[in-house]
């Protein structure tokens, strides 16, 4: 079983939906806990970074971490065509030995159409 | 800031033949992560580095790579020989590991296409 489980999807959606993306980890060690945004022939660029439990809001877009059902979730409100990437979700440790290492999901491919 | 810089941007090469890919860090960082991405797996963490001291190369598939960290801004990963299987887009990324303070996230570069014929 892998750290970290992600929909690969591809999920499509017309502009204006509400977007739900998830992960489900096992590992109850992590505490930091990020989304990422990829487009197409680019790196990953960080979206969302959140500690531990609870919710955290930027525009349209809301991380919700659930860490008793080891569950994270982002929200995309009002999506638009600029939002069509893959998202990947990537979870770390606390600081120290970890040395700032990552866990990717698989990411989900994500498209909004007109 | 010019972030994570990655030479070349693509890499077409011969099957046997050596590659040799590029990474300069973002000023002040500490950690170097190298990962490669393919439809198949993902991205994968195939080795990191701090303090140009390298941690975990667990994730590195065979013998065939290295990666080495000869100062504190630069990295370079090679594969030799390389195999049409290696084909993939090679990312690195930076942070700053402050230790018990917490851990910056990491900042990917652009990437590296890499086509194995």
């Amino acid at each position: 079983q892998k750290e970290v489980e992600q929909d690969p999807g591809p999920l499509s959606v017309p502009e204006g939906a509400i977007v739900s993306l998830n992960c489900t980890y096992s590992n109850s060690a992590f505490q930091y806990f990020m989304w990422y945004r990829q487009y197409s022939r680019k790196g990953p660029e960080l979206l969302m970074y959140t500690y531990s439990s609870g919710n955290k809001e930027d525009g349209r877009f809301t991380a919700q971490v659930d860490k008793s059902s080891k569950y994270i979730s982002l929200f995309i409100r009002d999506s638009q065509p600029s939002d069509s990437a893959t998202y990947l979700c990537a979870l770390s440790n606390a600081g120290g030995t970890s040395y700032g290492k990552l866990t990717f999901g698989q990411g989900t491919i994500l498209t909004v159409h007109p | 800031d010019a972030g994570v810089i990655q030479s070349p941007r693509h890499e077409v090469t011969e099957m046997g033949q050596e590659v040799t890919l590029r990474c300069k860090l973002i000023s002040g960082h500490n950690s170097l992560f190298w990962y490669r991405q393919t439809m198949m797996r993902g991205l994968e963490l195939l080795i990191y580095f701090n303090n140009n001291v390298p941690i975990d190369d667990s994730g590195m598939p065979e013998d065939r790579f290295s990666a080495k960290m000869p100062n504190a801004s630069f990295s370079t990963l090679k594969i030799q020989p390389s195999e049409p299987r290696d084909s993939a887009v090679y990312f690195c990324a930076s942070s700053l590991e402050r230790g018990l303070l917490g851990t910056d996230t990491q900042y990917f570069g652009p990437g590296t296409r890499l086509t194995v014929l």
